[in-house]
Parts: structure tokens; sequence; C-alpha cells
């Protein structure tokens, strides 16, 4: 079974500083992908950035890249230039895309609560 | 972009009572939409997948005749809470995948329905 590991529950991290929020993640299937979501006090689920099994460079969109690392199963988020908006908290989720088959469901990590100080 | 619309964004309601909850996609069609719900503070966990024509599909431990799932149309999943209890109260929220999305597109999520139950 899939399974996602956020293991920092809240990190600060200064206004125009990068900060970066770990996610480790475990599956048994070799095509996945990799999702970054923030979600702010608001509720709404905002989409940062993917990054698929087999691409071969990190995935960057902005001031996010990801720091993929395969063969440590990890998908760590960087968030460069730190901005008082992005405090929220943010999901590491991933979903099995088995050869064939249909798109499967997004699970999610137990997230990391950011908070950016001025 | 892909907008999904959920309805209610908030409702109170008597113990014992019924809640319906709809999640629209406006511009895109949608033959699968996931449920999740999210305690405070914790992540989204995975109720059930919602596919167009065809019943539920439901996580282990979430109990199907009390949460209802209806997929009426492409674009329309709703969510009843059959005989609501304190311990239902939390937050509920919709995603949806476009029909026309490859698998490295991101699921489109509304935002969000806060149940309380009195």
């Amino acid at each position: 079974a899939q399974k996602i590991t956020q293991t920092q529950p809240g990190m600060f991290v200064q206004e125009k500083e990068a900060v970066t929020l770990d996610c480790t993640y475990d599956t048994s299937d070799p095509s996945y992908g990799l999702f970054w979501y923030k979600q702010p006090s608001s509720g709404e689920m905002i989409f940062l950035i993917y990054q698929g099994s087999y691409d071969q460079q990190n995935a960057t969109e902005g001031r996010y890249s990801l720091n993929f690392q395969k063969a440590r199963k990890s998908a760590n988020l960087v968030i460069s230039a730190s901005q008082l908006g992005d405090s929220a908290m943010y999901f590491c989720a991933m979903r099995e895309t088995p050869y064939g088959g249909a798109t499967n469901k997004l699970i999610f990590g137990t997230g990391t609560l950011l908070a950016v100080q001025p | 972009g892909a907008v999904v619309s959920q309805h209610p964004s908030w409702v109170i309601c008597k113990s014992g009572t019924s809640v319906k909850i709809e999640c629209r996609s406006l511009d895109f069609q949608a033959t699968t939409m996931f449920w999740y719900r999210q305690f405070p503070k914790q992540s989204l966990m995975l109720m059930a997948t919602s596919n167009e024509g065809s019943k539920a599909t439901y996580e282990q431990g979430v109990e199907k005749d009390k949460f209802l799932i209806n997929h009426a149309s492409l674009t329309l999943s709703t969510l009843t809470v059959t005989s609501a209890h304190p311990e239902d109260s939390s937050f509920y929220i919709c995603s949806a995948r476009d029909d026309r999305d490859g698998r490295r597109s991101p699921l489109h999520f509304g935002n969000g329905t806060r149940l309380t139950v009195t």
C-alpha cells in the first residue's frame, strides 16, 4: 500500500529566505505521481507542483521547486524567497498510475504548517 | 482553469438529521470525483471514489450507509451524511478529475464544506 510521510508538523522561516518541506513516500508501483498542495486557513486546496516518477529533471514552478530523489523515495518541496502569504498548511500527495490502468486516487501526507515571519 | 463548486460552504444541523453536500464541475466533465474528510489540523482522508453511472467505492472503515454518494451526472456528485451525529462534524472536501486530463494533471478541489452537528 502506498504511504506518504511528512515528518515536520510545523516550520518557521524568515521572510525572503528559502525553506524545504520534507516528504517521503512508499510505493511498490514503478509509475506514480507526486503532488504538493497548499491549504491556507480558508481551506481551499491550491495545487503547487507535480513530479512524475519517470521525470528526468526536478520540477520547478516559479518559486517552488521539487527536490526529487527517487532512490531515497523523497520529494521535498523547496520554496525560495518566502513571502508572508506563503504561511499555510502544505501537503504532499501521491497518485499511483499503474501501467494501462485508470488514474488512481490521491493519498495525502499529514501536512506541514509553515509560518513565514517578517 | 477548471473550477469545482462545492455547496454549501458551511452547514449546521441537529443530531439525527441528514445533510447533503453537492460537488459540481463547472467547466469540465468528471467521470470520477473523490470525497475527502479533514479534521482540524489533520490530513485529508479519502472517504470514497465516486464514479458516474456506478456505485461509489468506499475506503476501508467508511460506512457506506452513513455516507451516501450519488454521482448523478458527469458534472455532479453528492455526499449525504445520514442521521448525522456530533462526531460527524468535520470539513468535507470534494475533488474532481477532468476527463480530458492526463496522469500528470492535478485534481481540482472544491472549497470544502464545514459541517457542524449539534
